[in-house]
């Protein structure tokens, strides 16, 4: 079993519509959980961290079930600028070294 | 941004060639990382630094060979690659605690030929 697991994609959606991705984690250990985004051709960058208690900033949303080793990202009234591939992201070090990315989910925001 | 700097941006060589890349941070991290991004894999983690001593080679060929003289830089030495060594290098930094995120330099474009 991968280490992480996301949805395989790409999901197309039309602006406005509400997408949600998922993802799995094998290590129950692991410490902090973030989802990143990364345009085509472009470096990862950071979009989110993911807390116990789930987080929002502004129309995305995030959730973390630790009894299912389970993370999730809504997007809210989706944009065209949001087209990108999400990765989800697991440390699964006590000491914040060992960064593990997921394959990726690519979103397409169709006008 | 220019948190994170890599040079060069593209690179094509030969099996036989030696070069190196460059890393460079302007924020005042402690953590660096370097990552292979082969087409259609995800993010594999290669070496890690930390206040520059070598903490993590994820079962890296030895014709990769990183160098770390400070907090701020990071090099990749290559020799004698392979074909399928051909892929975007990214370079990051992040402080050194755990739930610290990471910055993302825009990678160097490697062709092996």
């Amino acid at each position: 079993r991968k280490e992480v697991e996301q949805d395989p994609g790409p999901f197309n959606v039309p602006e406005g519509a509400t997408v949600a991705f998922n993802c799995t984690y094998s290590n129950s250990a692991s410490q902090s959980f973030f989802w990143y985004r990364q345009d085509c051709r472009k470096e990862p960058k950071l979009l989110m961290s993911v807390y116990s208690s789930g987080n929002e900033d502004g129309r995305f949303t995030a959730q973390l079930n630790r009894a299912s080793q389970y993370i999730s990202l809504l997007i809210r009234d989706s944009k065209l600028s949001d087209s990108a591939t999400y990765l989800c992201v697991v440390n699964t070090d006590n000491y914040g070294q060992n960064f593990v990315f997921g394959p990726g989910t690519r979103l397409s925001v169709l006008p | 941004e220019t948190g994170v700097t890599q040079t060069p941006r593209h690179l094509v060589m030969g099996m036989t060639n030696k070069k190196s890349l460059k890393c460079e941070q302007h924020l005042g991290h402690n953590a660096m990382y370097w990552y292979k991004q082969s087409a259609k894999k995800p993010l594999e983690l290669m070496f890690v630094y930390n206040f520059k001593e070598q903490t993590e080679n994820n079962s890296v060929p030895s014709r990769f060979s990183p160098e770390c003289p400070n907090s701020s830089h990071l090099f990749l030495h290559l020799h004698t690659l392979q074909p399928e060594d051909s892929a975007l290098y990214l370079c990051a930094s992040s402080q050194d605690s755990g739930a610290e995120t990471q910055y993302f330099g825009p990678g160097t474009r490697l062709l092996v030929l």
